[in-house]
């Protein structure tokens, strides 16, 4: 069964520092990894998708993330943080049998100034 | 503007008070699925529908129906809530060839 794993429930930093949230994920199939961005009372955003390819995926806002199939992982970067990127960020994987999206536990991004 | 709209955005019941919170999409979405968000958790499927007239459990369906009569709408509906059904639900559609759910902006229920 294909699982998602963020290794961090809260991440906090200071404004224009970089930041890293991690993402492990188990499937034993091929994968389709998302980053979703929640700001504080709002819906669910994508921030970036990998489907195949480059393994460096490029998304909103400055974000980047990379896939590494060797150690099962989607970590989420951006180089330098701004107070505005203060929200809840999941990780999830696509399941293919069904189409429905499995999340991880969130990480709480808190930048501080 | 292509979007998912839920309604109500809150709402604070008491637990056996029959509910149902609406879910619309104007995309021509195929796949709907509902989505409970609790905290240290994540997002949980509670069901999803393929198309109208088709839907299916996802991984906490307890105490939740749904119906998929027309392809934008996809109600969830609490039959007789309880306290446990407390939470944020999420609404979202995509494509059934698709990569991207599009998510609602959320209901935050609370039943007493």
């Amino acid at each position: 069964a294909q699982s998602v794993t963020q290794l961090d429930s809260q991440v906090p930093v200071f404004e224009e520092a970089p930041v890293e949230l991690r993402c492990n994920y188990s499937s034993s199939v091929s994968v389709y990894l998302f980053w979703y961005v929640q700001y504080p009372n709002q819906g669910l955003q994508l921030l970036l998708k990998y489907l195949s390819g480059s393994t460096l995926v490029k998304g909103i806002n400055g974000f980047e993330a990379e896939f590494n199939k060797s150690q099962t992982s989607f970590h989420l970067r951006k180089p330098s943080v701004h107070i505005s990127d203060t929200a809840e960020y999941f990780c999830a994987v696509l399941s293919g049998n069904t189409g429905k999206l499995i999340f991880g536990q969130g990480t709480t991004l808190q930048v501080k100034p | 503007e292509a979007q998912v709209t839920q309604n109500p955005r809150y709402l604070i019941t008491v637990t056996g008070k029959k509910l149902t919170v609406t879910c619309s999409q104007n995309m021509n979405h195929e796949y709907m699925s509902w989505y409970r968000q609790d905290p240290g958790l994540g997002l949980r499927q509670i069901y999803y529908s393929m198309n109208v007239e088709v839907t299916d459990k996802g991984d906490v369906p307890e105490g939740y129906k749904v119906s998929r009569k027309e392809k934008r709408n996809f109600p969830l509906i609490l039959e007789s809530p309880s306290p446990n059904q407390t939470s944020l639900y999420f609404c979202a559609s995509r494509t059934v060839s698709g990569d991207t759910q599009y998510f609602g902006p959320g209901t935050r229920l609370t039943v007493l």
